[in-house]
């Protein structure tokens, strides 16, 4: 089993549409969790960290974190075209360092 | 601000060369780290600076992988003799404190062993 699962995609979602994004970890211990947007040959961009279980929200986007199932999904309100990238999920074991773990990354799709 | 910065983009050499790669953080940024993402799988972290010393090395694959950071400033990342499963792309990131949401990723160095 990998240590941060999603899916590959890609996820086609319409213009204005919600995208939701789903992250499973296999480290019960882990503590702090990340949602990263890739563009195509760019760098990996921060857009969302959850420490505790519940909801994060941050404009268009909200994490959600579920420790006890193991999971961690990002919703995209009103999806723009712009949205169109890979998401990456990391997963970090502790606050010092960053040893993250990442997921393969969802490749997102916003259809106009 | 100049972010994190890294060079070459891409790089093609034959197997049994050597191939230098090179990080240069954001000014001020202590902790620099490199990470790597193979064909098709999810990147990895390799290794963790520390201003000038190796904080953390635990996810470099083998010794043909040689990291240094002489000064504290930019780093490099040597693959000496490479091989064809060294192939992906490289990742460096910087941050100026140990809190993960300051971690700024570069570009990425996009490796090609032939």
């Amino acid at each position: 089993q990998k240590e941060v699962e999603q899916n590959s995609g890609p996820l086609s979602v319409p213009e204005g549409a919600i995208a939701s994004l789903n992250c499973t970890y296999s480290d019960r211990v882990s503590q702090s969790f990340f949602w990263y947007r890739q563009y195509s040959g760019k760098s990996p961009e921060l857009i969302m960290s959850i420490y505790s279980n519940g909801d994060k929200e941050d404009g268009r986007f909200t994490a959600q974190l579920n420790k006890a199932s193991q999971y961690v999904s990002l919703l995209i309100r009103d999806s723009q075209p712009s949205d169109s990238a890979t998401y990456l999920c990391a997963v970090n074991r502790d606050n010092y360092g960053q040893n993250f773990v990442f997921g393969p990354g969802t490749r997102l799709s916003v259809l106009p | 601000e100049a972010g994190v910065t890294q060079f070459p983009s891409h790089s093609v050499i034959e197997k049994g060369q050597t191939v230098t790669l090179r990080c240069d953080p954001i000014s001020g940024h202590d902790n620099l780290y490199w990470y790597r993402r193979v064909m098709g799988k999810e990147i990895k972290f390799l290794l963790h600076f520390v201003k000038e010393s190796k904080q953390d090395e635990s996810g470099m694959p083998n010794n043909r992988f040689l990291a240094e950071r002489t000064g504290g400033t930019y780093s490099t990342l040597k693959v000496q003799p490479a091989e064809l499963e060294d192939s992906g792309v490289y990742f460096c990131a910087s941050s100026h404190e140990q809190g993960a949401e300051k971690l700024f990723f570069g570009s990425g160095t996009q490796l090609s062993v032939l």
